[in-house]
């Protein structure tokens, strides 16, 4: 099993629809958790942590599912700026205190007018 | 200059070249950490450093060679290459606390002929 795993898309929404990801991790003591969002041929930029009581920033809402070893992104009203590849981005363990992060291979995601 | 910052942003090289990736971080962080990013895999930790001390070295081949002389400046030496390592290569800081994430480079995208 992958220690990240994500549905690659690619996912072709309507402007204005709401669309959600959902990715999976393998180890049960990961520690954080984010989403990343990596836009054609550019780095990946820090879309949002991702906490156990589940968060909003805007459109953009993140959950956790420890149980089930889940995370998941659900963005709403979606822009046509949104088109990107969301990158799932796990810690699986604590490295001498530093972040070590696992990345998923990303789901792509293009919003069409 | 803020951020963190790489160069070059585009290297061709041929297989018997030497050559180096230079990356600077003006965050105040104390952990660095080189990516690599091939298509359609997720990103792959090559190494991290935190406060100067090389603390993973994630079965890296030895022509790749990193070098992390004080905490804002990190290189990778490269030498005789092969066509395989053509990639985007990413260099990351962290302030080394679990939970924060990284911030990137724009990366370097590495063409091996």
């Amino acid at each position: 099993r992958k220690e990240v795993e994500q549905d690659p898309g690619p996912f072709n929404v309507p402007e204005g629809a709401t669309v959600a990801f959902n990715c999976t991790y393998s180890n049960s003591a990961s520690q954080s958790f984010f989403w990343y969002r990596q836009d054609c041929r550019k780095e990946p930029k820090l879309l949002m942590s991702v906490y156990s009581s589940g968060n909003e920033d805007g459109r953009f809402t993140a959950q956790l599912n420890r149980a089930s070893q889940y995370i998941s992104l659900l963005i709403r009203d979606s822009k046509l700026s949104d088109s990107a590849t969301y990158l799932c981005v796990v810690n699986p363990i604590s490295n001498f205190g530093n972040e070590k992060l696992t990345f998923g291979t990303g789901t792509r995601l293009t919003i069409i007018p | 200059e803020t951020g963190v910052t790489q160069t070059p942003r585009h290297l061709v090289m041929g297989m018997t070249n030497k050559k180096s990736l230079k990356c600077e971080q003006h965050l105040g962080h104390n952990a660095m950490y080189w990516y690599k990013q091939s298509a359609k895999k997720p990103l792959e930790l090559m190494f991290v450093y935190s406060l100067e001390e090389r603390v993973e070295n994630n079965s890296v081949p030895s022509r790749f060679s990193p070098e992390c002389p004080n905490s804002s400046h990190l290189f990778l030496h490269l030498h005789t290459l092969q066509p395989e390592d053509s990639a985007l290569y990413l260099c990351a800081s962290s302030q080394g606390r679990v939970g924060y994430g990284y911030t990137f480079g724009s990366g370097t995208r590495l063409t091996v002929v």
